[in-house]
């Protein structure tokens, strides 16, 4: 009965790949975000989306491609992985958009760019 | 630009006691506060929250205190357990829909017998 789950946990990928962090939420909630979190521990917003649509799109390199197929799922797409990509990424969903709403987080992924 | 700074990384409190996380932002449009609890290999729980038509939230052994003259929010625990024990991220948001909420670094909370 996960609320919000990521997939893969760990992930360790060669520098130049492809890879994709998956995200799904059983809540219900409209809105979906995707954050970074860099070995500073600095938690900061890369995407939100509520109910498919893109709300917020920070200054983030377009080798980042959010994806939802419908509200309970966003994935996170990375082309051409940089070692500077390495941090953990957290998927979270909101019962409203951002201003106001509680956010509940998943458990996370790291990723390692060798 | 950091708008919301946890300046304490650590803070170390027996059993029993008081804890006082502090936070401090500075975008004076921030209206809603919120505090994140992170045990490690796990994502952000939601502890409490606050709006700034409020100076006091409280919710069992968790207090938040907010002081917007100062831009300053506290988080209390008391009494502090050994299960209080992680990371505590202060966080803070606008109340438009294209509002983001705002992280601090996080204060590293350790609860010791």
């Amino acid at each position: 009965d996960t609320a919000v789950s990521q997939t893969p946990k760990y992930l360790v990928t060669q520098m130049g790949n492809d890879k994709s962090i998956k995200c799904e939420q059983n809540l219900g909630h409209d809105t979906m975000y995707w954050y970074k979190q860099d070995s500073k521990k600095f938690l900061k917003i890369m995407f939100s989306y509520n109910n498919k649509e893109l709300i917020i799109n920070e200054t983030v390199p377009n080798r980042f491609s959010p994806k939802s197929p419908d509200k309970a799922h966003l994935n996170l797409h990375i082309n051409s992985l940089e070692l500077g990509d390495s941090a953990v990424y957290f998927c979270a969903s909101s019962p409203q958009v951002a201003g106001m709403g509680t956010q509940y987080f998943g458990p996370g992924t790291r990723l390692t760019v060798l | 630009d950091q708008q919301v700074k946890q300046n304490s990384p650590s803070l170390s409190v027996q059993e029993g006691r008081i804890s006082i996380l502090n936070c401090d932002y500075t975008n004076s449009m921030f209206d809603y506060f919120l505090w994140y609890k992170k045990y490690p290999a796990e994502g952000p729980t939601f502890l409490i929250s606050i709006s700034s038509i409020k100076d006091k939230n409280e919710d069992g052994r968790f207090t938040v205190f907010l002081n917007k003259s100062a831009k300053h929010l506290s988080l209390h625990i008391v009494p502090s357990q050994p299960g209080d024990s992680a990371v505590y991220f202060c966080a803070a948001s606008g109340s438009y829909n294209t509002d983001k909420l705002i992280f601090g670094t996080g204060t590293r909370l350790q609860v010791f017998p």
